[in-house]
This record gives C-alpha cells, structure tokens and sequence, in this order.
C-alpha cells in the first residue's frame, strides 16, 4: 500500500540552530508535496507545496529563506527549519499526493526548541 | 479568500448518539474535500472525501454531504463509539493552486 515516512519522529534543537527533516513516499508517486505545520492548538498552516516540474510555492508569512525544501524526484523531499525560535515549535507534516488523491500524511516531526 | 471554517470546535456526545461537524469554505474553485481523523499523538488520516460532483457519500457510518450552491459540507458519525473521539478536520482543495486548506479542527468526546 501507499506510505509516507517522515523522519524524525522528534527533534530538539537549541534556539538559533536549524533542523532538517525528510519525507518518503512509498508505493506511490508523490507529483506534489506540500508541508504543513500544526502549533498547539492550531490547525494546519500550509507553509509551501512543492509540485513537480513546478517551482516550490511559499504561502504568506513563509519564505524559503527559513524553509527551504527540496524536491529532487517522486519519493523524496525535504525541508530545513533555519535558526529555529519558539515560535517555530510544532508538529511538522509532509502530505504527499499523486495526482488528484489526497495527500497522505507522515508520522510528523516535533520540533521542540530550547 | 481561500478560509475553510469549521464548527463546533469541541463536540460532546453520548456513546450511540450521532455527531455532526460543519465546514464551510470560501473559494468556489474547490473541487475535493477530504476529512481527516487525527488522535493524539498521531498524524491525521483520511477517513473519508468527496468531490464536487456528488452531494452525499456514505462509508462504515460516515456520511459527508456537499452543498456546493451553500459552500458547505458537513460529516456525520452515526453511532458513536468510544473510539471516535479524536480531533477531526476538514479541507478544501484548491482545483487551480493545488493547495489543500484546512478547516482549525473538531475535537470530539465520545461519553461512555
């Protein structure tokens, strides 16, 4: 079946450093993949969708200077959380899609920040 | 605008009775609209969608109705169990963006 592993599971970070985080799709072809973040309490705010063959999307209030994200080919992606602060804590979550499917989320990374 | 609104925020039912959630959005070129079951500690996961062409669709006591006139949709767990209580969101898919928006999530309490 179709899978997407995200990893890490967690992650500490001291305030001021950055984190990457990576996400596979599995049995499936992931044309696009958009990443997420849910703050406590918070739903989840769309930060970009990466399509590919097309340029990766920032939404407002998200540049690829403290996010960028590669999207090399059809399983992979990744997305480096730069000088990291408080605010940036929260559950981090990659959806893949092919096509016109739903995005099928990874397990999230938490991102805790001291 | 591209907000996806959803209602109640947090929902208490007794254990058998049914559960209502509600979303509505604002941009008209949405076309798929996915739900989502999320429980602590884990990612969410689809449980249920439907696109614009149809209005209702039902699966193991999930019903989602879509009034596209309205921009509102809507799921309904029949017979509530335990096990149903978890945060639920809905979502709208942008057909020209791409982008999948999120409505802030219902957390449903299931009362024994």
């Amino acid at each position: 079946g179709a899978l997407v592993y995200q990893y890490p599971r967690r992650t500490i970070c001291k305030s001021g450093t950055s984190m990457r985080m990576e996400c596979q799709a599995v049995g499936f072809q992931a044309t696009s993949v958009a990443w997420y973040r849910q703050s406590p309490q918070k739903t989840f705010e769309l930060i970009a969708l990466s399509t590919v063959n097309s340029a990766i999307k920032y939404e407002q209030n998200f540049t690829q200077e403290k996010f960028p994200i590669s999207h090399p080919n059809l399983s992979f992606s990744s997305m480096t959380v730069l000088n990291a602060y408080l605010e940036d804590r929260g559950l981090y979550l990659c959806g893949a899609r092919d096509g016109n499917q739903a995005p099928l989320f990874g397990e999230g990374t938490r991102l805790s920040v001291l | 605008g591209e907000q996806v609104e959803q209602l109640p925020s947090i929902l208490r039912v007794q254990e058998g009775s049914s559960a209502s959630i509600n979303c509505t959005y604002e941009n008209s070129a949405s076309n798929y609209f996915p739900w989502y079951k999320q429980e602590p500690g884990e990612n969410p996961k689809l449980i249920i969608d439907i696109r614009s062409n149809m209005e209702r669709k039902q699966t193991q006591g999930l019903i989602v109705l879509l009034d596209k006139k309205a921009k509102r949709f809507s799921l309904h767990i029949t017979d509530t169990q335990p096990g149903d209580s978890a945060m639920y969101f809905c979502a709208a898919r942008d057909t020209n963006a791409y982008k999948v928006i999120f409505g802030k999530g219902t957390h449903l309490h299931v009362l024994p």
